[in-house]
């Protein structure tokens, strides 16, 4: 696997129910963001890590949890959302953050909440 | 972090050099200029970016002018792969990319 890679590419889930999104990048970087983008709007930064510590949490709802156990690997847990969080799901790696290192994207989750 | 300009839609032939402009008035010394694509549904793809001079790669050019208030990106060779959401981006040392909504360019047989 090379670049940044997501899984699942695709997800449906009830209100009630609790997802992973996991996300792994192979590019030795140390920074790694959540983005979200919903229909016909831009995306928008959730979340950034640098060496495994949150620096920025951009006023996400508690219900959109992140973890990252490592500079590699970042999940984004999912409990009780709405279906207004149904959306795309884009994790990103740079060098670090807080830097004007090139950001890469990973493929995505197209996420549906029923 | 600087606000950038970009007409919402345009038109390529395919095989013809597609020039996307943006501008970018208020951009400061250290702030770099970066381009990235979306293709419907599909992560944002990094094309090129630069600070001052102007940048070629594999993919594209990059055209910055002297004031830096405004950048091109020329694709030499449309193909109807290229066909895409073209964002141009100022970043400063932050390292926050803020997307606006972008150039859809719309490649034509």
């Amino acid at each position: 696997e090379t670049g940044v890679t997501q899984t699942p590419r695709h997800l449906v889930m009830g209100m009630t129910n609790k997802k992973s999104l996991k996300c792994e990048q192979h590019l030795g970087h140390n920074a790694m963001y959540w983005y979200k983008q919903s229909a016909k709007k831009p995306l928008e930064l959730m979340f950034v890590y640098n060496f495994k510590e949150q620096t920025e949490n951009n006023s996400v709802p508690s219900r959109f949890s992140p973890e990252c156990p490592n500079s590699s690997h970042l999940f984004l847990h999912l409990h009780t959302l709405q279906p207004e969080d149904s959306a795309l799901y884009l994790c990103a790696s740079s060098g670090t953050s807080g830097s004007a290192d090139t950001q890469y994207f990973g493929p995505g989750t197209r996420l549906t909440v029923l | 972090d600087a606000k950038t300009t970009q007409p919402p839609s345009m038109d390529c032939a395919e095989g013809r050099a597609a020039n996307l402009p943006c501008n970018h008035s208020t951009i400061s010394g250290n702030e770099y200029v970066y381009w990235y694509r979306q293709i419907h549904s599909q992560g944002p793809q990094y094309i090129i970016h630069g600070l001052k001079n102007n940048e070629t790669n594999e993919m594209a050019s990059l055209i910055i002018t002297e004031d830096r208030k405004s950048s091109t990106l020329i694709l030499p060779h449309a193909t109807l792969r290229d066909t895409a959401v073209y964002y141009c981006i100022v970043l400063k040392g932050t390292g926050k990319l803020i997307f606006g909504q972008g150039t859809t360019l719309q490649v034509k047989p």
